[in-house]
């Protein structure tokens, strides 16, 4: 049972470059989210998705798309990478979002600089 | 803006005493939790409230929550150098989504 993973823990990218940061959960849990950490901001909410098929924005989703194809996976991508989007970026998924016992599980980060 | 605003935004205390971070909110809720950040670590649940409950303890542990103030405070007692880290509130409000605040650093001198 690994959890929530995220690929991959590290990536530099040059302004304009896109790519597709990875979480899978292998829970079975519905509710899965992105978040962006920047230093002194706490975590912000990019998009989050409460099943498959259902995504939806949350406080910062300029810039980023996501898609639930399947319950497991929630990619996270960067259309045309800006300096701004450097920062570090955390999946998390829960059982469920209707239940008051709606814990997070969180993934190990990927810390990304786009230069 | 947050939804979470922990105050205060760093504490240092020695060990073996106790830590009291407090968090404020803006809107309704359906629960609020608690969680710790090890530094350069993902976040770590430690605790939940439902928005019917006012306290909550679980081992070292004790939560409180006044709805109507918008604040819930988050007590570590007899504080270890482990305990170091970054501790984050987050309501979850009536849209289903988990706003963190900013959070609170807590060093703890041995």
């Amino acid at each position: 049972n690994a959890g929530v993973t995220q690929t991959p823990k590290f990536q530099v990218l040059k302004t304009g470059q896109s790519m597709t940061l990875q979480c899978a959960q292998d829970m079975n849990h519905e509710y899965m989210s992105w978040y962006r950490q920047d230093p002194g901001m706490g975590l912000r909410l990019i998009h989050y998705s409460v099943g498959a098929g259902i995504t939806d924005q949350g406080e910062v989703p300029n810039g980023y798309n996501v898609s639930r194809s399947t319950t497991e996976d929630f990619p996270l991508r960067l259309l045309s990478a800006a300096p701004s989007q450097t920062s570090v970026y955390f999946c998390a998924s829960s059982r469920d979002w209707g239940l008051a016992k709606n814990i997070q599980y969180f993934g190990a980060g990927t810390r990304l600089s786009v230069l | 803006s947050q939804q979470g605003e922990e105050d205060p935004q760093a504490l240092s205390i020695q060990e073996g005493e106790n830590a009291t971070m407090n968090c404020s909110y803006k809107t309704s809720i359906n629960n609020l939790q608690w969680y710790r950040q090890n530094s350069g670590r993902g976040l770590v649940h430690l605790i939940l409230i439902r928005s019917n409950e006012r306290e909550k303890h679980s081992g070292r542990l004790r939560v409180t929550l006044d709805t109507s103030k918008k604040s819930s405070s988050l007590l570590i007692t007899a504080s270890r150098a482990a305990d170091t880290a970054s501790y984050f509130c987050a309501p979850f409000d009536r849209t289903y989504k988990y706003i963190f605040g900013t959070g609170t650093r807590l060093k703890v001198l041995a």
